[in-house]
């Protein structure tokens, strides 16, 4: 089945605790994102990547790293979490930057003490 | 502020009834998608419009886009209570790169 996976689904943790976030994808695709999304303010874009080690910052990537190292993971790094990361995360992949349709993880729900 | 942006933010109907839910952008796009979110999961894919289209049809679904006013709409016809969920309009600017930008969504409740 073609899916994008995250974990862990749910964690909490406290400031400045190093954590990951893994992302994996099974369909090849070139594309990959991480969003945060806090009520009211809708998806915002944390970083990308455009294929194997080519990434580059979205909207809000101050406190997140990334890598890609493999096409089919993509994982969020938090090296020093605050309490204003407290969110749901999700990544997603879409087959390469002009495709259609992107899909979507379950989301992370990450609570930050 | 955001490119797309949701009106109304929530909307509440009985079942059998039809949904209808606009988005306005600020800039010139590529594509506008929508998508819905059930609580707590993951976005899902409904339907993409080009910016050379100005109707486009999926099952229950239409979707309108009017380049000239920065604005679309989605319609849900016949609504079900599966269709409980939030509904937001993305955004494939010209000048993005490739990136999706997305508006806060509309909350739609369908009642039995």
């Amino acid at each position: 089945e073609a899916q994008v996976t995250q974990n862990p689904r749910y964690l909490i943790t406290v400031t400045g605790k190093k954590l990951t976030v893994t992302c994996s994808q099974n369909m090849n695709h070139e594309y990959m994102s991480w969003y945060r999304q806090d009520p009211g303010l809708g998806l915002r874009q944390i970083y990308y990547s455009m294929n194997v080690e080519v990434t580059d910052k979205g909207d809000v990537p101050e406190g997140y790293k990334v890598s890609r190292k493999e096409k089919r993971n993509f994982p969020l790094i938090l090296e020093s979490p605050s309490p204003n990361q407290t969110s749901l995360y999700f990544c997603a992949s879409r087959e390469g930057l002009a495709a259609n349709e992107q899909f979507f993880g379950p989301g992370t729900r990450l609570t930050v003490l | 502020s955001q490119q797309g942006e949701e009106d109304p933010q929530a909307l509440s109907i009985q079942e059998g009834e039809n949904a209808t839910m606009n988005c306005s952008y600020k800039t010139s796009i590529n594509n506008l998608q929508w998508y819905r979110q059930n609580s707590g999961r993951g976005l899902v894919h409904l339907i993409l419009i080009r910016s050379n289209e100005r109707e486009k049809h999926s099952g229950r679904l239409r979707v309108t886009l009017d380049t000239s006013k920065k604005s679309s709409s989605l319609l849900i016809t016949a609504s079900r209570a599966a269709d409980t969920a939030s509904y937001f309009c993305a955004t494939m600017t010209t000048d993005s790169w490739g990136k999706l930008q997305f508006g806060a969504g509309t909350q739609v409740v369908v009642t039995p």
